[in-house]
C-alpha cells in the first residue's frame, strides 16, 4: 500500500489564485481528515469526513475554504481566493473505524503539500 | 473544550543526556493520548499510544489524570530522535485527533 497519496507535493500561486489540493486515502479507511500545519498554530485540524460525508468543519477558517469527499477513494481542499496568510503546509489523513474497546485507530498522515502563495 | 498544550517549542539536548517532553491536556471524558513525530522529510506518523502502554524507540510516556499531562520521556537521547514531536488527544469514538503546536527536538552530538 502505498499510504496516503496527497497532490501536489508543492504549490506555488498568486493571491487572488484559485488552488486545488487532492488526496488519496489508504483504502478501506473510512476517516479523512484535512490539517494545516504552520511555525506559529502547529497542526490545525481543517475539516474530516466519515463515510465521504462532512462531519465537523469547524476548523476551516473561511469561507474561502472548502472540502469535497465525492468517493472513498478521493478528496479535495480548494481555497477560493487564495491569500499570502493561506501559506502553509496542508496534509491529509486517514484512519480505520474505531476498534472499540482497542481505542481509537492512528491515523497515517500523506506527505503534505506545501503552499506559497505570493 | 480539547485542547492539547506543548510549552516548549524547542527543546536542545545533548547525546546521551535524558529528555522529556510536556504535555498537556484539557478533556471533560477520558481521552486517548497520542505521540506522533515527523523527521526530517519524513510523513508524520505515530510514535506511541497510552493505551497500548508500550515504549517505543526507548520512548514512554504515562497519562496522569491527575495532572491532566502526558509527557514523553527517553532516558538517554540520540541524535537520531532529532525531530518534530506532536501530542495529540482524541475523544470519543470519532477518530477525531486535536494536535498540540509540536516541539521540536534538537540532540547535539
Amino acid at each position: 500500500d502505498a499510504g496516503v497519496i496527497q497532490s501536489p507535493r508543492h504549490e506555488v500561486t498568486e493571491m487572488g489564485q484559485e488552488v486545488t489540493l487532492r488526496c488519496k486515502p489508504i483504502s478501506g479507511h473510512d476517516y479523512l481528515f484535512w490539517y494545516r500545519q504552520t511555525m506559529m498554530r502547529g497542526l490545525e485540524l481543517l475539516i474530516y469526513f466519515n463515510n465521504n460525508v462532512p462531519i465537523d468543519d469547524s476548523g476551516m477558517p473561511e469561507d474561502r475554504f472548502s472540502a469535497k469527499m465525492p468517493n472513498a477513494s478521493f478528496s479535495t481542499l480548494k481555497i477560493q481566493p487564495s491569500e499570502p496568510r493561506d501559506s502553509a503546509v496542508y496534509f491529509c489523513a486517514s484512519s480505520r473505524p474505531t476498534a472499540g474497546r482497542m481505542g481509537n485507530s492512528p491515523l497515517h498522515f500523506g506527505n503534505g503539500t506545501r503552499l506559497t502563495v505570493t | 473544550a480539547q485542547r492539547v498544550t506543548q510549552p516548549e517549542k524547542l527543546l536542545s539536548v545533548f547525546k546521551g543526556a535524558p529528555v522529556e517532553l510536556k504535555c498537556n491536556y484539557s478533556y471533560s471524558g477520558s481521552p486517548e493520548l497520542f505521540w506522533y513525530v515527523q523527521y526530517s522529510r519524513q510523513r508524520l506518523q505515530l510514535l506511541l499510544r497510552h493505551i497500548s502502554r508500550e515504549s517505543i524507540k526507548g520512548f514512554t510516556a504515562d497519562l496522569n489524570k491527575g495532572e491532566t499531562s502526558f509527557h514523553l520521556k527517553k532516558p538517554f537521547a540520540q541524535e537520531e530522535d532529532s525531530a518534530m514531536y506532536y501530542c495529540a488527544l482524541s475523544g470519543g469514538a470519532t477518530n477525531k485527533l486535536i494536535f498540540g503546536t509540536g516541539t521540536l527536538l534538537a540532540v547535539q552530538p
